[in-house]
Order: structure tokens, then sequence, then C-alpha cells
């Protein structure tokens, strides 16, 4: 069974960083892309980020572009999000998603979801 | 980036009935090489995460009921449930992903009547 744990989440001020993880079991890890996904309280999806299989490629949202990195250790089955530059518009959910299909080229769809952490960034 | 936009924004139907939700994208998400459309749709029900219901505009995920189904092309597609039951409430999001950043509607919240 996939499973996709996701931790790290928490009470940041404006302007601080965090750092999510996700800890991947059940399938190969490290023959899928791999996303963040996040959702505000009470609004809708956002894709994040997303890491092809070997780290060669990354892609961001234009929302977080130049503050979040995204990484993987495919040995520990990990996922991570490193968040700099805080701002409270980054108040989210922050899920981790498994991209469908063991390819080269990402399909886009997510097949499977972690229950999520939540990031909070407030003074 | 492709605007996804759902129709209605919630919908009330009884129990047995067919429920019938909208998605317009902004763009053509109809890639001709292959004749496919790069649109898929989630259920999310409360505190729980999004699950993948239907992708390929039209084919269902391994294990999601048969009542769940969708179609359209090019640039608007529908999510319908035949035969509405209770466990169905949820909120239903759209997704295109024909180009990176993948976008999704606004979701509709589906409650029973």
């Amino acid at each position: 069974e996939v499973q996709l744990v996701e931790s790290g989440g928490g009470l940041v001020q404006p302007g601080g960083s965090l750092r999510v993880s996700c800890a991947a079991s059940g399938f190969t890890f490290g023959r899928y892309w791999m996303n963040w996904v996040r959702q505000a309280p009470g609004k809708g999806l956002e894709w994040v980020a997303h890491i092809k299989q070997d780290s060669s490629e990354k892609y961001y949202a234009d929302s977080v572009k130049g503050r979040f990195t995204i990484s993987r250790d495919n040995a520990k089955n990990s996922l991570f999000l490193q968040m700099n530059s805080l701002r409270a518009d980054d108040t989210a959910v922050y899920y981790c998603a498994r991209d469908m299909g063991a390819t080269v080229t990402t399909f886009r769809i997510f097949d499977s979801w972690g229950q999520g952490t939540l990031v909070t960034v407030s003074s | 980036d492709i605007v996804m936009t759902q129709s209605p924004d919630s919908l009330a139907v009884s129990l047995g009935e067919r429920a019938t939700i909208n998605c317009r994208s902004s763009q053509s998400i109809l890639y001709n090489p292959n004749n496919k459309n790069y649109l898929a749709w989630y259920q999310q029900k409360p505190g729980q995460p999004p699950k993948l219901l239907i992708y390929w505009a039209s084919t269902r995920e391994s294990g999601v009921p048969d009542r769940f189904s969708g179609s359209g092309s090019v640039t608007d597609f529908t999510l319908s449930i035949s035969s509405l039951q209770a466990e169905d409430v949820a909120v239903y999001y759209c997704q295109q992903y024909y180009n990176t950043p993948p976008t999704f509607g606004q979701g509709t919240r589906l409650e029973i009547k």
C-alpha cells in the first residue's frame, strides 16, 4: 500500500524558514516524480513544485519561485520542501503527492496523497 | 497559466439522483498527437486529502465506483455521478495537466438535498 507521511509543519514568523518532509513507503520511491501541493485554510488546491526521479529537473509555481526549494533523498525514500522568506499567504496544509506513472516524463496527475502538514505563518 | 473554472460553486442533490459538475479551461487541453484531453477530477472529503477519481477526462482510477463518469473535450468537461450516495458528499476539483504549472478549478461543494 502506498503511504506518504508529511511532517515538519508548525507556526513560523513572517520572514522565517521551515523545512517539511514526506516519508514514502509501499512503492519504489526513486521511480516516480514527486510533488508538493498546498491548500490554504478553506480554499482550493495549488500546485507548488515537483521534482524528477534523479533530481535533475525541478519546477516551481511562480508564487514560491526563489523562496522554496524541493529536494529528495531516494536512499531514504524522502521528499523535502525548504521554505524561506515565508509570508502569511504561505499558510496552508502542504501535501506530498506522487505523480502517476514511473516514467521519464511527468504526467502531472497526482495518484497518491499524504494527509498533509499544516504550516502557519503568523507573528 | 491555464485557468480552470468550475460551475456551480455548490450543488445540492437528492440521494439517488444525478449530480453534474462542469469544468472549463481557458485554452484547449486536447493534445492532438495522441487525441487525449489532459484533465483529471479529484474528490476531497472533509478532513481528508484529495483522491484521484478520473484522468484523461474519462478514465476512472482503479477502485472508483462506476457511478462516477467523466466526459467532454477541448475546453469543456463534465463530472457526473449517476446515483448520488451519502458518501459522495465532498468537494470536487478538476485539474489540467496539459502543461506546467498544473492548475485546479476552484472546487464544487456537493451536498445532499
